[in-house]
Protein backbone atom coordinates (compact mmCIF):
# COMPACT_ATOMS: atom_id res chain seq x y z
CA UNK A 1 0.00 0.00 0.00
CA UNK A 2 0.74 3.55 0.41
CA UNK A 3 2.99 5.18 2.41
CA UNK A 4 4.96 7.83 3.82
CA UNK A 5 8.85 7.21 5.00
CA UNK A 6 11.94 8.24 5.84
CA UNK A 7 15.29 7.77 3.82
CA UNK A 8 17.67 8.07 7.68
CA UNK A 9 16.50 6.96 10.98
CA UNK A 10 19.28 9.04 12.88
CA UNK A 11 21.10 12.60 11.92
CA UNK A 12 24.03 13.44 13.75
CA UNK A 13 24.27 16.98 13.23
CA UNK A 14 27.12 19.95 14.93
CA UNK A 15 25.72 22.58 16.70
CA UNK A 16 25.52 25.50 14.45
CA UNK A 17 24.95 23.42 11.13
CA UNK A 18 22.19 23.25 8.95
CA UNK A 19 19.88 20.20 9.03
CA UNK A 20 18.18 18.74 6.35
CA UNK A 21 15.72 15.47 6.89
CA UNK A 22 14.38 13.74 4.39
CA UNK A 23 10.83 12.24 3.68
CA UNK A 24 9.79 10.26 1.06
CA UNK A 25 5.66 9.91 -0.16
CA UNK A 26 3.89 7.83 -2.63
CA UNK A 27 0.23 8.61 -2.04
CA UNK A 28 -0.17 11.21 -5.30
CA UNK A 29 -3.47 12.35 -3.87
CA UNK A 30 -1.98 13.94 -0.67
CA UNK A 31 -2.32 17.78 -1.03
CA UNK A 32 -0.86 18.90 2.28
CA UNK A 33 1.69 17.85 4.35
CA UNK A 34 3.08 18.39 7.86
CA UNK A 35 6.74 18.40 10.23
CA UNK A 36 6.21 17.07 13.57
CA UNK A 37 8.52 17.53 16.38
CA UNK A 38 8.90 15.46 19.22
CA UNK A 39 11.02 15.75 22.37
CA UNK A 40 11.63 12.98 24.68
CA UNK A 41 8.86 12.49 27.03
CA UNK A 42 6.53 14.84 25.00
CA UNK A 43 4.08 14.07 22.30
CA UNK A 44 4.60 15.76 18.14
CA UNK A 45 4.62 19.50 18.00
CA UNK A 46 3.79 20.80 14.94
CA UNK A 47 6.21 22.76 12.95
CA UNK A 48 5.63 23.56 9.91
CA UNK A 49 3.19 22.68 6.97
CA UNK A 50 2.83 22.81 2.91
CA UNK A 51 0.40 21.90 0.92
CA UNK A 52 0.64 20.61 -2.50
CA UNK A 53 0.18 24.06 -4.65
CA UNK A 54 3.36 24.89 -3.35
CA UNK A 55 7.22 23.76 -3.36
CA UNK A 56 8.56 26.04 -0.51
CA UNK A 57 7.47 27.40 2.91
CA UNK A 58 9.92 29.22 5.17
CA UNK A 59 9.18 29.63 8.91
CA UNK A 60 11.46 30.47 11.48
CA UNK A 61 14.55 29.00 11.10
CA UNK A 62 12.99 25.91 8.92
CA UNK A 63 11.92 25.17 5.34
CA UNK A 64 10.04 22.96 3.95
CA UNK A 65 10.73 21.87 0.44
CA UNK A 66 8.31 19.76 -1.54
CA UNK A 67 9.06 18.04 -4.93
CA UNK A 68 6.42 16.87 -5.85
CA UNK A 69 7.80 15.08 -9.30
CA UNK A 70 9.30 12.56 -7.40
CA UNK A 71 7.05 12.62 -4.25
CA UNK A 72 9.77 13.80 -1.72
CA UNK A 73 9.53 16.39 1.13
CA UNK A 74 12.35 18.20 3.25
CA UNK A 75 12.58 19.67 6.52
CA UNK A 76 15.80 22.35 6.23
CA UNK A 77 16.61 23.74 9.93
CA UNK A 78 19.17 26.31 9.86
CA UNK A 79 21.89 27.04 12.34
CA UNK A 80 20.80 23.95 14.59
CA UNK A 81 20.72 24.01 18.24
CA UNK A 82 20.83 21.78 21.14
CA UNK A 83 17.18 22.14 21.34
CA UNK A 84 16.31 20.56 17.93
CA UNK A 85 17.42 17.49 19.51
CA UNK A 86 14.29 15.41 18.84
CA UNK A 87 12.68 12.80 16.29
CA UNK A 88 11.16 14.58 13.42
CA UNK A 89 8.13 13.29 11.97
CA UNK A 90 6.60 13.90 8.41
CA UNK A 91 2.97 13.39 7.86
CA UNK A 92 0.63 13.42 5.30
CA UNK A 93 -2.73 14.17 4.96
CA UNK A 94 -4.84 13.17 1.79
CA UNK A 95 -7.55 15.74 1.38
CA UNK A 96 -7.63 18.92 3.72
CA UNK A 97 -11.20 19.67 2.38
CA UNK A 98 -12.67 15.83 3.73
CA UNK A 99 -11.59 13.66 6.06
CA UNK A 100 -8.39 12.65 5.53
CA UNK A 101 -6.48 10.44 7.47
CA UNK A 102 -2.48 11.58 9.13
CA UNK A 103 -0.72 9.42 7.74
CA UNK A 104 2.99 9.37 9.52
CA UNK A 105 6.20 8.31 8.79
CA UNK A 106 8.35 6.14 10.90
CA UNK A 107 10.47 9.47 11.94
CA UNK A 108 14.27 10.14 12.05
CA UNK A 109 15.85 11.23 15.48
CA UNK A 110 18.49 14.75 14.92
CA UNK A 111 21.06 14.40 17.74
CA UNK A 112 23.16 17.62 17.91
CA UNK A 113 26.31 17.56 19.12
CA UNK A 114 28.16 20.79 20.87
CA UNK B 1 -3.83 24.26 32.25
CA UNK B 2 -3.97 24.33 28.35
CA UNK B 3 -3.20 22.34 25.39
CA UNK B 4 -4.34 18.72 25.80
CA UNK B 5 -3.32 16.56 28.84
CA UNK B 6 -3.40 13.21 29.36
CA UNK B 7 -2.79 11.54 32.85
CA UNK B 8 -1.66 8.82 33.97
CA UNK B 9 1.92 9.97 32.20
CA UNK B 10 2.84 6.42 32.90
CA UNK B 11 0.66 2.83 33.59
CA UNK B 12 2.18 -0.48 34.73
CA UNK B 13 -0.80 -2.93 34.28
CA UNK B 14 -1.51 -7.11 34.42
CA UNK B 15 -3.49 -8.80 31.81
CA UNK B 16 -5.98 -9.18 33.91
CA UNK B 17 -6.38 -5.21 34.94
CA UNK B 18 -8.85 -3.08 33.70
CA UNK B 19 -7.62 0.58 33.54
CA UNK B 20 -8.67 3.55 31.84
CA UNK B 21 -6.62 6.61 29.97
CA UNK B 22 -7.85 9.97 30.47
CA UNK B 23 -7.25 12.75 27.71
CA UNK B 24 -8.74 16.22 28.25
CA UNK B 25 -8.74 19.43 26.21
CA UNK B 26 -8.79 22.63 27.02
CA UNK B 27 -8.48 24.35 23.38
CA UNK B 28 -12.53 24.38 22.15
CA UNK B 29 -11.77 22.20 19.52
CA UNK B 30 -14.28 19.82 18.56
CA UNK B 31 -12.66 16.83 17.37
CA UNK B 32 -10.39 14.41 19.39
CA UNK B 33 -8.08 11.23 18.83
CA UNK B 34 -6.51 9.08 19.97
CA UNK B 35 -2.79 7.28 18.34
CA UNK B 36 -1.17 4.25 19.43
CA UNK B 37 2.98 4.99 19.21
CA UNK B 38 5.45 1.64 19.31
CA UNK B 39 8.71 1.95 18.88
CA UNK B 40 10.08 2.08 15.94
CA UNK B 41 6.68 2.46 14.34
CA UNK B 42 5.09 5.34 12.68
CA UNK B 43 1.83 6.61 14.62
CA UNK B 44 -0.90 4.60 14.17
CA UNK B 45 -4.73 6.39 14.49
CA UNK B 46 -6.65 4.18 16.51
CA UNK B 47 -9.80 6.55 17.42
CA UNK B 48 -11.69 9.66 16.23
CA UNK B 49 -14.49 11.61 17.71
CA UNK B 50 -16.06 14.42 16.12
CA UNK B 51 -18.79 16.70 18.67
CA UNK B 52 -18.67 13.23 20.91
CA UNK B 53 -19.43 10.87 17.72
CA UNK B 54 -17.10 8.00 16.89
CA UNK B 55 -16.02 8.52 13.57
CA UNK B 56 -13.49 6.13 12.70
CA UNK B 57 -12.45 2.80 14.78
CA UNK B 58 -9.51 1.87 12.74
CA UNK B 59 -9.85 -1.94 13.45
CA UNK B 60 -8.78 -1.50 16.74
CA UNK B 61 -9.33 -4.60 18.99
CA UNK B 62 -12.33 -4.08 21.48
CA UNK B 63 -9.56 -4.61 24.78
CA UNK B 64 -9.29 -1.08 23.54
CA UNK B 65 -12.35 0.84 24.53
CA UNK B 66 -12.73 4.38 23.68
CA UNK B 67 -15.31 6.80 25.29
CA UNK B 68 -15.92 10.99 24.36
CA UNK B 69 -18.72 11.84 26.75
CA UNK B 70 -18.12 15.36 25.88
CA UNK B 71 -15.81 17.48 23.52
CA UNK B 72 -13.40 18.16 25.66
CA UNK B 73 -12.62 14.59 27.07
CA UNK B 74 -11.69 11.59 25.50
CA UNK B 75 -11.29 8.20 27.63
CA UNK B 76 -9.30 5.03 26.76
CA UNK B 77 -10.52 1.95 28.64
CA UNK B 78 -8.24 -1.28 28.36
CA UNK B 79 -9.33 -4.63 29.58
CA UNK B 80 -7.18 -7.87 29.30
CA UNK B 81 -4.46 -6.18 27.26
CA UNK B 82 -1.59 -7.97 25.87
CA UNK B 83 1.99 -7.38 26.49
CA UNK B 84 2.24 -6.17 22.80
CA UNK B 85 -0.17 -3.25 23.44
CA UNK B 86 2.97 -2.00 25.37
CA UNK B 87 3.23 1.71 23.61
CA UNK B 88 3.06 5.56 24.21
CA UNK B 89 -0.44 6.36 23.84
CA UNK B 90 -1.37 9.77 21.84
CA UNK B 91 -4.43 12.13 22.65
CA UNK B 92 -5.03 14.80 20.25
CA UNK B 93 -7.34 17.47 19.39
CA UNK B 94 -8.27 19.93 16.44
CA UNK B 95 -10.58 22.27 15.53
CA UNK B 96 -12.84 20.03 13.33
CA UNK B 97 -12.59 16.74 11.39
CA UNK B 98 -12.71 18.23 8.14
CA UNK B 99 -10.58 21.13 6.78
CA UNK B 100 -11.55 23.39 3.92
CA UNK B 101 -9.87 24.26 0.74
CA UNK B 102 -7.67 27.05 2.42
CA UNK B 103 -7.17 25.55 6.04
CA UNK B 104 -6.40 22.75 7.22
CA UNK B 105 -7.33 21.64 10.75
CA UNK B 106 -4.02 21.22 13.05
CA UNK B 107 -3.83 18.44 15.33
CA UNK B 108 -2.70 19.31 18.87
CA UNK B 109 -1.23 16.27 21.07
CA UNK B 110 -0.92 15.68 24.49
CA UNK B 111 2.04 14.44 26.08
CA UNK B 112 0.95 10.95 25.85
CA UNK B 113 0.33 7.83 28.56
CA UNK B 114 3.23 5.72 28.23
CA UNK B 115 1.66 1.81 29.16
CA UNK B 116 3.62 -1.23 30.21
CA UNK B 117 1.58 -4.85 29.78
CA UNK B 118 3.13 -7.40 32.10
Amino acid sequence: GESVGLHLPTLSVQEGDNSIINCAYSNSASDYFIWYKQESGKGPQFIIDIRSNMDKRQGQRVTVLLNKTVKHLSLQIAATQPGDSAVYFCAENIAADSWGKLQFGAGTQVVVTP
Amino acid sequence: ETGVTQTPRHLVMGMTNKKSLKCEQHLGHNAMYWYKQSAKKPLELMFVYSLEERVENNSVPSRFSPECPNSSHLFLHLHTLQPEDSALYLCASSQDIRGTASTYNEQFFGPGTRLTVL
